[in-house]
């Protein structure tokens, strides 16, 4: 059972123009959230979170929004760089109460291709 | 260290072999994570340790793997009697101890298991 999905496989945008990355999740016993950027040949990198009980946190070109009631959280980069061209990570934290408050379960990734 | 070292980078074995992975965390860091990427797909948890104690290792498939954190010495991550479907990158990650924050898990590079 996929508890972080991310529907998109790939996501083709201009230089300049905003990227929107989604995730979806199904357990509401997660309390953070985080973002991995990975390029070829090399480890995921952290990018951005959010905690459960915030629905923004912005960092530069970065912005994470969270809605709780959709279970839903998206990246935005605005404006897309070239060098954005990566696969992007949604990651969950489960909560304390979990029992398993450290591991991150991640998503399947979204390659970003940002278009010279 | 600043960065999470893992080795080999590849390693190459005959199915029914064993292989076996090193990763060095992070200095200062109390947690080490082992994920499996099959196929440039999701990260699968594998395990993960507190120091040298097992913290989780609800991913494990104990029959063949096993993993160690020993004091003063790389983890390692192990396979007995490798199999065609080990055949992944495995990465390790490590992080710091505590539980306020999104504990980031900052990730190592990777070693690239291939069963022949």
């Amino acid at each position: 059972d996929q508890q972080v999905k991310q529907n998109s496989p790939s996501l083709s945008v201009q230089e300049g123009r905003i990227s929107i990355l989604n995730c979806d999740y199904t357990n509401s016993m997660f309390d953070y959230f985080l973002w991995y950027k990975k390029y070829p040949a090399e480890g995921p990198t952290f990018l951005i979170s959010i905690s459960s009980i915030k629905d923004k946190n912005e960092d530069g070109r970065f912005t994470v929004f969270l809605n709780k009631s959709a279970k839903h959280l998206s990246l935005h980069i605005v404006p897309s760089q070239p060098g954005d061209s990566a696969v992007y990570f949604c990651a969950a934290r489960g909560g304390i109460s979990s029992g398993s408050a450290r591991q991150l379960t991640f998503g399947s990734g979204t390659q970003l291709t940002v278009l010279p | 260290g600043e960065e999470v070292a893992q080795t080999p980078k590849h390693l190459v074995r005959g199915e029914g072999q064993k292989a076996k992975l090193y990763c060095a965390p992070i200095k200062g860091h109390s947690y080490v994570f082992w994920y499996q990427q099959v196929l440039k797909n999701e990260f699968k948890f594998l395990i993960s340790f507190q120091n040298e104690n097992v913290f989780d290792e609800t991913g494990m498939p104990k029959e063949r793997f096993s993993a160690k954190c020993l004091p003063n010495s790389p983890c390692s991550l192990e396979i007995q009697a490798t199999k065609l479907e080990d055949s992944a990158v495995y990465f390790c990650a490590s992080s710091q101890r505590g539980r306020v924050g999104a504990n980031v898990l900052t990730f190592g590079a990777g070693s690239r298991l291939t069963v022949l």
